[in-house]
């Protein structure tokens, strides 16, 4: 069974880097996109972009600027960098598994304030 | 984008009611609709993919139809463990969109 893991800073002053990282357990990062997924509190779904085990890479256009997506196949893991955070940032962000998510990280609640 | 219009926003039903969801996508994107389930503090679950593929170990009462532009997500028979918000996904083309979400309600 495929497990995520993902941790990272949970809290960010405005114009910071944010930086998740999600480990994959159980499965390797072969065959599949890899993404990131945010939800700003008490709203809804958000598509950051996604990765392949190669370092191919998608991403919304509306946060492109300001993210890369990388990936560790050494260590089984990929990554999230969101430059320049302001406070419309705040979300919990999630990793997962395909463009259809059957597997999902448990969330980080990223908090962006000064 | 494909703008993924879902409605309603939040229903309040019984127990044993049948409950429907409608999903509309801003273009046609043929069957590639997914439905998931997210409860509070949690990740969102997969129900159905495609638009009408229930996924394995997801009860029967839960199911979807639709193509094209236009979807639906029913719940037959309305438990008290579906007290959650339901979302469509669209994964025809990127940037990959969701439904604003449906609060399901007791």
């Amino acid at each position: 069974q495929v497990q995520l893991q993902q941790w990272g800073a949970g809290l960010l002053k405005p114009s910071e880097t944010l930086s998740l990282n999600c480990g994959v357990y159980g499965g390797s990062l072969s065959g599949f996109y890899w993404t990131w997924i945010r939800q700003p509190p008490g709203k809804g779904l958000e598509w950051i972009g996604e990765i392949n085990h190669l370092g191919g890479t998608n991403y919304n256009p509306s946060l492109k600027s300001r993210v890369t997506i990388s990936v560790d196949t050494s260590k089984n893991q990929f990554s999230l960098r969101l430059s320049s955070v302001t406070a419309a940032d705040t979300a919990v962000y999630y990793c997962a598994r395909g463009r259809i998510t059957y597997f999902w990280g448990q969330g980080t609640l990223v908090t962006v304030s000064s | 984008d494909i703008q993924m219009t879902q409605s309603p926003s939040s229903l309040s039903a019984s127990v044993g009611d049948r409950v429907t969801i409608t999903c509309q996508a801003s273009q046609d994107i043929s069957n590639f609709l997914n439905w998931y389930q997210q409860k509070p503090g949690k990740a969102p679950k997969i129900l159905i993919s495609d638009a009408s593929n229930l996924e394995t170990g997801v009860p029967s009462r839960f199911s979807g139809s639709g193509s094209g532009t236009d979807f639906t997500f029913t719940i037959s028979s309305l438990q008290p463990e579906d007290i959650a918000t339901y979302y469509c996904q669209q994964s025809d083309n990127l940037p990959l969109t969701f439904g604003g979400g449906t609060k399901v309600e007791i």
